[in-house]
């Protein structure tokens, strides 16, 4: 079974430009969920989606944002780049069949994101 | 809020080593799920391990294992026999029944093993 995919791998965008990441889940999951990696902040959640519905979101400024497809695939949006969006954003899948927390959570490969 | 922490920042062993990477929780859930991955220089995070609140049967999988303990909210992940390929960074994470699947990071350790 494929595992979960991220385009693009690798971006470079000038600050006050916006970007789209893309994340299609592993097959038959319904749960996809963002993260954000960055040496001075580690790992942190930015938003989950559930069929097509999120769920849960992060405490991260309104300049972020996403949404989940019909076949579970997800994109998040960010807008305004500003040099401290440079990261690692990472996606990841869940088979989520009630909704419940516990799920394991399955990552990519990560998009690294480097703003000028 | 939970919280989970990491208390060692790098640590570095010589191959056959046993290790033990160390990891603490805070939540004010009763119901939480507490995992491990590992996140090797490629980046990827790989999931090694769930644990829910009402399961503390400690776990054993070949050369690692896993120490839970809710009296001290401790987590502890144990590599017997380390080998270079055990190389990376280490992330416990917590997640509560009702945070849904927001998972919380620990701040990572990273593990060196030298050959």
């Amino acid at each position: 079974k494929a595992g979960v995919t991220q385009t693009p791998r690798y971006l470079i965008k000038t600050r006050g430009q916006q970007v789209t990441l893309s994340c299609s889940p592993i097959s038959g999951h319904r749960s996809v969920s963002w993260y954000q990696q960055t040496p001075g902040q580690g790992l942190q959640f930015l938003f989950e989606y559930f069929s097509e519905t999120q769920r849960n979101k992060g405490n991260f400024p309104g300049r972020f944002s996403g949404r989940q497809f019909s076949n579970s695939r997800s994109e998040m949006n960010v807008s305004t780049l500003e040099l401290g969006d440079s990261a690692l954003y990472l996606c990841a899948s869940s088979l989520a069949v009630t909704g419940g927390a516990g799920g394991e959570q399955y990552f990519g490969p990560g998009t690294r994101l480097t703003v000028t | 809020a939970q919280k989970v922490t990491q208390a060692q920042t790098e640590i570095s062993v010589v191959e056959k080593e046993d290790v033990t990477l160390d990891c603490v929780y805070e939540t004010r859930d009763t119901t939480y799920y507490l995992f491990w991955y590992k996140q090797p220089p490629s980046g990827e995070l790989v999931f090694l391990i769930r644990r829910n609140s009402f399961d503390e049967q400690n776990e054993i999988s070949g050369r690692y294992s896993w120490n839970f303990q809710k009296s001290t909210s401790s987590f502890n992940f144990t590599i017997t026999a380390s080998q270079v390929v055990d190389s990376a960074v280490y992330f416990c994470a917590l997640t509560e029944r009702t945070g849904r699947r927001a998972l919380t990071f620990g701040s990572g350790t990273r593990l060196q093993v030298q050959p």
